[in-house]
């Protein structure tokens, strides 16, 4: 069964802290991305990759940074975590072309006190 | 840009009766359609796409969605609901060259016994 894996199921973090969280797929897919979602928002891109080292901004970067050192390994970084950004983090993965669907994490709530 | 609207935040149904969720779009190329479903706690799960060809597609669990190009809309169907599947329902498209799938803000499926 193929799998994207979101190392943390529930984090809380305090303001300014740095926090790293970390996304691994086992579908040898070329992109992925670091969604978080919000009630009545929906799901809104934050960065998104489509090769090793490359990275692309999505619609809401601010205060998000990403690595990308391996193929399945995709991490997003909060600098310096404010209130804000409490909300849940959703990682997937998909394949570089074409009309397949994205597959997703389980996701991570963060909580920033 | 692209965009996705699900007009509705929730949608009442009573189980055995049939259900429609609504989702329009705005897209500059050839549109990549999709359904997806969330369960509680839980990553988002495909459940069906459009690409091409025949306006109606299916898909999991019972699931259709019809594709109107002159309305841009693609709506989810199912002939006769049933309780397990109240979950949120997110419509996404994807600018049929590129890399990014928007997401629209989703709609809450509740279904009665």
């Amino acid at each position: 069964d193929v799998k994207v894996t979101q190392s943390s199921r529930y984090l809380v973090k305090r303001t300014g802290e740095k926090v790293f969280l970390e996304c691994v797929q086992d579908m040898d897919h070329e992109n992925m991305f670091w969604y978080r979602q919000d009630p009545g928002l929906g799901l809104r891109l934050i960065y998104f990759s489509y090769d090793v080292k490359m990275k692309e901004k999505g619609d809401i970067p601010e205060g998000y940074s990403v690595s990308r050192e391996k193929k399945e390994r995709f991490s997003l970084i909060l600098e310096s975590a404010s209130t804000n950004q409490t909300s849940m983090y959703l990682c997937a993965s998909g394949a570089l072309r074409g009309a397949t669907p994205l597959h997703f994490g389980n996701g991570t709530r963060l909580t920033v006190t | 840009a692209q965009s996705v609207a699900q007009p509705e935040d929730q949608v009442n149904v009573a189980e055995g009766n049939p259900l429609t969720v609504k989702c329009t779009y705005s897209v500059s190329g050839n549109p990549y359609l999709f359904w997806y479903v969330q369960y509680p706690n839980r990553g988002l799960q495909f459940l069906l796409k459009y690409i091409t060809g025949d306006n109606l597609v299916k898909g999991s669990y019972g699931f259709e969605a019809e594709f109107n190009k002159s309305q841009t809309s693609f709506h989810l169907k199912k002939p006769s609901a049933l309780v397990s599947d109240s979950a949120l329902y997110f419509c996404a498209v994807r600018d049929g060259g590129g890399f990014k799938t928007i997401f629209g803000a989703g709609t809450r499926l509740f279904v009665k016994a």
